[in-house]
């Protein structure tokens, strides 16, 4: 079955720090991975996806996320981290099933700690 | 603001009874997914519906049904309710169903069964 994984139930990060949620993929071909984040009482929001091309992909409020298909993984990543960065992230994937249906990791809740 | 809208925010009910839960997708979307958010399950995709017609089915109950009208709006339908149905539920909609859009979510309906 194709799944994706975020291992961390919880990331700690001082604020100005740089911050990693992890995220892996298993799927058989090409996945198609995204990144949402959800605020308190707030739906999901997109930061930012990879279909092809670059490895590194540039999204929304700084984030940034490396594809490595070697690790089957797709890291959300953010230099200097800030207090507001502070939600639940979601890393999701649109597998090649001919329609697109989002299969969610578990999500993993960033703290930034001023 | 996603552009997604849900109504109600937040729902009431009382086992065995019937809801309807209504979503308008971002203007010139024509494909809208439904997901539940649970805190045991997590997010789990329940259908996909494209320009009126049915595309994905999830893990949909045979309880729930979904539909999508000529002006594009979705309603999903829960019936017979039981405690565990007591969750949040998402609406998204992209432009059309393939794996490479993005789909854009409504702040969620919150759902409780007592």
């Amino acid at each position: 079955a194709q799944s994706v994984a975020q291992p961390e139930d919880q990331v700690n990060v001082a604020e100005g720090n740089p911050l990693t949620v992890k995220c892996t993929y298993s799927v058989s071909g090409n996945p198609y991975l995204f990144w949402y984040v959800q605020y308190p009482n707030r739906g999901l929001q997109f930061l930012l996806k990879y279909i092809t091309g670059d490895n590194l992909v540039k999204g929304s409020y700084g984030f940034e996320a490396e594809f490595n298909k070697s690790q089957t993984s797709f890291h959300l990543k953010k230099p200097s981290a800030l207090v507001s960065d502070s939600a639940l992230y979601f890393c999701a994937g649109g597998m090649n099933t001919g329609f697109q249906k989002l299969v969610f990791g578990t999500g993993t809740r960033l703290l930034v700690s001023p | 603001d996603s552009g997604v809208t849900q109504t109600p925010k937040h729902l009431i009910t009382a086992t065995g009874q019937r809801v309807t839960l209504r979503c308008s997708p971002r203007s010139g979307d024509l494909s809208v997914y439904w997901y539940q958010q649970s805190l045991d399950q997590g997010l789990q995709f329940l259908i996909q519906y494209y320009n009126g017609e049915e595309r994905a089915k999830g893990n949909i109950l045979e309880r729930f049904s979904a539909q999508q009208f000529p002006d594009l709006h979705s309603e999903l339908n829960l019936s017979s309710l039981e405690l565990g149905d007591s969750a949040l539920y998402f609406c998204a909609s992209s432009f059309s169903q393939g794996q490479r859009e993005t789909q854009y979510f409504g702040p969620g309906t919150r759902l409780l069964v007592l």
